[in-house]
């Protein structure tokens, strides 16, 4: 059984751009999270997905990011118009009920 | 204050000592407790669930006192794969966001 896949694993962007973070749960599991961990910081909750539906975006900043699980395929963290505060390791977690597991994680770099 | 606060260490032991982290969290409507491991630059694996009634697992034994809103975690013969980086974590009731610590960074020495 995979675990918590993401994709990709690195991702500069220049300052202005757009950046896609992907994740595909656990086999089996149908909620999603996503995480930010700052350098040198903990790790924050930004939004708890499950399919095609946005269920707690309390973290998620209110401009410029967005989440989406569709039905087919992955869920998607998007971030438009980066800045140098953006980067950040960005994680994601997927659980059948309450226990949480994470993917590897994708390391945004804004230039 | 922070929801969840752990001594951010280093905590440096030598090899097979008994090492004991403690955490605290300021909301007592959360209902679920966790240990998670962090390796550097990695993601976060679960170690052990915390239950009032304490629960061990090999060489963590983890306790929970919700009068004082305390979390502990105790490892006994420390190795050298124990060193990382150990994270608190609460989950709020009807929430399934999990409140992360900041963390307790454990150095284990040959």
């Amino acid at each position: 059984n995979a675990g918590v896949m993401q994709n990709p694993r690195h991702l500069v962007r220049r300052r202005g751009q757009e950046a896609r973070l992907r994740c595909s749960p656990m086999k089996g599991h149908s909620h999603v999270y996503w995480y930010r961990q700052l350098p040198e910081e903990g790790l924050k909750f930004m939004v708890y997905l499950q399919k095609e539906n946005i269920i707690d975006e309390s973290g998620m900043p209110k401009e410029r990011f967005s989440a989406e699980f569709p039905k087919e395929g992955p869920s998607i963290l998007r971030i438009q118009q980066v800045v140098r505060g953006d980067s950040a390791a960005y994680f994601c977690a997927s659980s059948p009920k309450d226990t949480q597991y994470f993917g590897p994680g994708t390391r945004l770099t804004v230039l | 204050r922070k929801e969840v606060e752990q001594d951010p260490g280093p905590f440096n032991v030598p090899e097979g000592a008994t090492v004991a982290f403690n955490c605290t969290y300021s909301n007592s409507a959360s209902q679920s407790f966790f240990w998670y491991r962090q390796d550097c630059r990695k993601e976060p694996k679960l170690l052990m669930s915390v239950y009032s009634s304490g629960n061990e697992d090999g060489r963590f034994t983890a306790q929970l006192n919700r009068a004082s809103q305390y979390i502990s975690l105790l490892i006994r013969d420390s190795k050298l794969s124990d060193s990382a980086t150990y994270l608190c974590v609460v989950m709020d009731t009807g929430r399934r966001a999990l409140t992360f610590g900041s963390g307790t960074r454990l150095q284990v020495q040959p």
